[in-house]
């Protein structure tokens, strides 16, 4: 049963553009999310996060929103760069008790120059 | 800087072997955790620890045992490895937990071919 999902396993987009990349999520327990980015052969580095309390975090070219009632979220960036191309993952913990980060399946994005 | 280790990016073992992924992490954090990556399936967490000689299963523990005797080191190891446990294997650790600046840390993985 998948907790996490991200439904859109690639995305492309033109360089300047805003790219949207989408995941929801099942378990109401879920309280805190954040968004990961990883390169072939590294490991994932963080981007964002946000917390149930919010509805919008931003941080420079990148925006997350959270729809609680919908149990979505979606990380806008803008504008796309080519360096941004990677493998978008969003993972969900709840903040209290046991400490385990779902994750998604993830999704491709290439930007195009 | 915030840093967290892997001992080998690529490892290639015999199926049946016994195998040791080694992980340490310089920040002093409580939890550490061991996930693998496979195409199509995202991160599916293996086992994770919130403490020394403290330990709980993630989602896939099924083939693995994990060891953690000091704070800074959290081992995962493959008693029997098998092919299907051919993957990429990430460990991580968490700061502040239950605040909202947690985030997980990761190494840069180990890349293991079981044959």
């Amino acid at each position: 049963d998948q907790q996490v999902k991200q439904n859109s396993p690639s995305l492309s987009v033109q360089e300047g553009r805003i790219s949207i990349l989408n995941c929801d999520y099942t378990n109401s327990m879920f309280d805190y999310f954040l968004w990961y980015k990883k390169y072939p052969a590294e490991g994932p580095t963080f981007l964002i996060s946000i917390s149930s309390i919010k509805d919008k975090n931003e941080d420079g070219r990148f925006t997350v929103f959270l729809n609680k009632s919908a149990k979505h979220l979606s990380l806008h960036i803008v504008p796309s760069q080519p360096g941004d191309s990677a493998v978008y993952f969003c993972a969900a913990t709840p903040s209290s008790g046991t400490y385990k980060y779902i994750f998604g399946t993830g999704t491709r994005l290439k930007v195009l120059a | 800087d915030v840093k967290v280790t892997q001992s080998s990016r690529y490892l290639v073992k015999r199926t049946g072997e016994k195998v040791f992924l080694e992980c340490v992490q310089d920040m002093d954090h409580e939890n550490m955790f061991w996930y693998r990556q496979d195409p199509g399936l995202g991160l599916r967490l293996i086992y994770f620890s919130y403490d020394v000689k403290m330990k709980e299963k993630g989602d896939i523990p099924e083939g693995y045992s994990v060891s953690r005797e000091k704070k800074e080191r959290f081992s995962l190891i493959l008693e029997s490895a098998s092919t299907n446990q051919t993957s990429m294997y990430l460990c991580a650790s968490s700061s502040n937990p239950g605040t909202e600046n947690e985030k997980l840390f990761f190494g840069s993985g180990t890349q293991l071919s079981v044959l």
